[in-house]
């Protein structure tokens, strides 16, 4: 079962921060939090990870809270082609699967 | 990022005939390969796991002799769904594991649309 809570859906206009929680109490010492987007009919695309650091790349932001058991991805400027539904997973490394939730369909709008 | 791509990106086949979808990472090598499957609106679920030269492992509910996974080689996984019926229409999607300096990421190939007539 996924060990994470996300909001159903949020809604941005074009060109502002999308800000996405991501809710996970029960996340172990040894579990990273990631991030996926799945735009329609593609398969999943990887954004970014992070274990207790805040993380950025040049597609997001992430900000875990210093008791890890809530996370905040950050896209800074939303554009249309953002618009997706956005998965908050945690996971140990070591190959281990991934455990998909119902995530989040962010709508950037014009 | 790697790349994963997947083969074909759709099919359309007639009830109780088998259909093969390959799996390849194109610019690195995956001991490690998962198998996922998505319907309409809904989340992926965990089909198995591949690992190379082994034997797949699947979760709980699917069946390995309808499912069949082959891990030949490290760059190389494939699903045949066996004797395939409308209710196995769905989106197939592999992904795979690499490991860079410090850390471990999957990587999804753009998933294969399967339709039984």
């Amino acid at each position: 079962d996924a060990k994470t809570t996300q909001p159903p859906s949020m809604d941005c206009a074009e060109g502002r921060a999308a800000n996405l929680p991501c809710n996970h109490s029960t996340i172990s010492g040894n579990e990273y939090v990631y991030w996926y987007r799945q735009i329609h009919s593609q398969g999943p695309q990887y954004i970014i990870h992070g274990l207790k650091n805040n993380e950025t790349n040049e597609m997001a932001s992430l900000i875990i809270t210093e008791d890890r058991k809530s996370s905040t991805l950050i896209l800074p400027h939303a554009t249309l082609r953002d618009t997706a539904v956005y998965y908050c997973i945690v996971r140990a490394t070591g190959f281990q699967k991934l455990v998909f939730g119902t995530g989040t369909r962010l709508l950037v709008s014009p | 990022g790697a790349v994963v791509s997947q083969h074909p990106s759709r099919v359309i086949c007639k009830s109780g005939t088998s259909v093969k979808i390959e799996c390849r990472s194109l610019d690195f090598q995956a001991t490690t390969m998962f198998w996922y499957r998505q319907f309409p609106k809904k989340s992926l679920m965990l089909m198995a796991t591949s690992n190379e030269g082994s034997k797949a492992t699947y979760e709980q509910g699917v069946e390995k002799d309808k499912f069949l996974i082959n891990h030949a080689s490290l760059t190389l996984s494939t699903l045949t769904v066996t004797s395939a019926h409308p209710e196995d229409s769905s989106f197939y999607i592999c992904s795979a594991s690499v490991s860079s300096l410090k850390k471990e990421t999957q990587y999804f190939g753009p998933g294969t649309r399967l339709l039984v007539l």
